[in-house]
């Protein structure tokens, strides 16, 4: 069964760092691109960026460059979004979600799901 | 601003049939990209309805349908069900924003 695993829930203050890990398992790990996407209370989706494990291929959505850091660690079967300096504005929901299909581009649907990691941050 | 543009809102009543639609431009849509969509249950993750324009998962009720015509795509849900309350967004891929996965903004569906 496939399974996408992701950390708890954080309450952080402005300007401190955080890293939320997926850990996914029952399909070939290092195969499958692995995405993030950013909820913010009672709003849409966004894509946030991707990894693909096998060569640790990143790719950032122009909006998030810069902002957030994605890895991934394949020993573990685990990929990271990482910040350096939260803001208030970074409170959301995070989902992890792999591509459907195995190599290829970007492109594509993404077929399971982690439950999700509420981050919060507020003084 | 979402890349895709979806209905911030639809209803029907039981049994109804409703579509929600999903604009894109010729950088995605119409660029030749599939459209997939999602369902998102209150407090729960996205889950796959639709891929591929219009093929369904296992276990997707086949009242859920998908197409896919030039720069828009749409989903359709017939014998509209109670259960069927949730938000739903499309998503594709867009050639012009250095190659990103984009989702539309979301539609609210409610059975009245």
């Amino acid at each position: 069964e496939v399974q996408l695993v992701q950390s708890g829930a954080e309450v952080k203050k402005p300007g401190e760092s955080l890293k939320i890990s997926c850990k996914g398992s029952g399909y070939s790990f290092s195969n499958y691109w692995i995405g993030w996407v950013r909820q913010m209370p009672g709003k849409g989706l966004e894509w946030m960026g991707i990894i693909y494990p096998g060569d640790s291929d990143t790719r950032y959505t122009p909006s998030f460059q810069g902002q957030v850091t994605i890895s991934v660690d394949k020993s573990i079967r685990t990929a990271y979004l990482q910040w350096t300096s939260l803001k208030a504005s970074d409170t959301a929901m995070y989902y992890c979600a792999i591509k459907g299909e195995p190599g290829g581009g970007v492109a594509g649907y993404f077929d399971y799901w982690g439950q999700g990691t509420l981050v919060t941050v507020s003084s | 601003q979402s890349v895709l543009t979806q209905p911030p809102s639809v209803s029907g009543a039981p049994g109804q049939r409703v579509t929600i639609s999903c604009t894109g431009s010729s950088s995605n849509i119409g660029a030749g990209y599939d459209v997939h969509w999602y369902q998102q249950l209150p407090g729960t993750a996205p889950k796959l309805l639709i891929y591929d324009n219009n093929d369904r998962p296992s276990g997707v009720p086949d009242r859920f349908s998908g197409s896919k015509s030039g720069t828009s795509a749409s989903l359709a849900i017939t014998g509209l069900q109670a259960e069927d309350e949730a938000d739903y967004y499309c998503q594709s891929y867009d050639n012009s924003l250095s190659g990103s996965v984009v989702f539309g903004g979301g539609t609210k569906l409610t059975v009245l």
